[in-house]
């Protein structure tokens, strides 16, 4: 089965612009996460969705940033206005269905903000 | 709040070593335990899970074993390979939100095999 595929790969932009990531989940994954890898540490979860409600984002800085599940597929996630610690790769992952462990990554997108 | 505590590295070994990346855990409950890998220029990948204390997780020579005593799930390899070269990770699923299947990861260890 096809992976989960992630674009753009690289992203480079100023500050205070905005800058959109999309993910398309392996098909039939109902939960779908968005995570953030600062250079040096761990994924940090910043969303969860379960087909196209929000289950977690309470490690998301709604002030900037935001994220949708149209239709329980594909995903998109936004920032705006982008800030210089916004600089990390961002990563998508997904999950078949409940009771299930095994989370499956994308290759992320590495973001850059001067 | 849980938290996952990794040795830190690089880590740089000669190829047929004896690997052993510590990783000791905070949590409330009895969360499943996971080690990922990262090979470069690829996303994570589950290497080896552990769902209850003493369960012991293997794959592709790895072992990690589910420690609640000393809450730790070190990752040991007995002969490593220049292939084994990558970034590990360890993890604990949170569930404090019913449903949800959230992972805490440590901050990584690079791992360097040299032949």
């Amino acid at each position: 089965e096809a992976g989960v595929a992630q674009s753009p790969r690289y992203k480079i932009i100023e500050k205070r612009q905005s800058v959109a990531f999309w993910c398309n989940p392996i098909s039939g994954h109902a939960t779908l996460y968005w995570y953030q890898q600062i250079l040096g540490q761990g994924p940090k979860l910043l969303i969860q969705f379960q087909n196209n409600g929000v289950v977690d984002d309470s490690q998301l800085p709604k002030d900037r940033f935001s994220a949708e599940r149209l239709k329980g597929v594909d995903s998109t996630l936004k920032i705006q206005p982008a800030k210089l610690e916004d600089s990390a790769v961002y990563l998508c992952a997904s999950r078949r269905r409940s009771g299930t462990y095994e989370q499956y990554f994308g290759p992320g997108t590495r973001l850059t903000v001067t | 709040g849980n938290s996952v505590t990794q040795m830190e590295g690089p880590v740089t070994l000669s190829e047929e070593a004896f690997l052993t990346i510590n990783c000791t855990y905070t949590a409330t409950g009895y969360p499943s335990l996971f080690w990922y890998v990262q090979y470069p220029g690829e996303g994570l990948q589950l290497l080896l899970k552990a769902t209850k204390a003493d369960d012991k997780g293997s794959n592709k020579g790895f072992e990690a074993t589910y420690r609640k005593e000393t809450t730790s799930f070190h990752l040991e390899k007995g002969s490593v390979q220049v292939s084994d070269s990558a970034v590990y990770f360890c993890a604990l699923s949170d569930r404090r939100i019913q449903g949800a299947q959230k992972l805490v990861f440590g901050q990584g260890t690079r791992l360097t095999i040299n032949p």
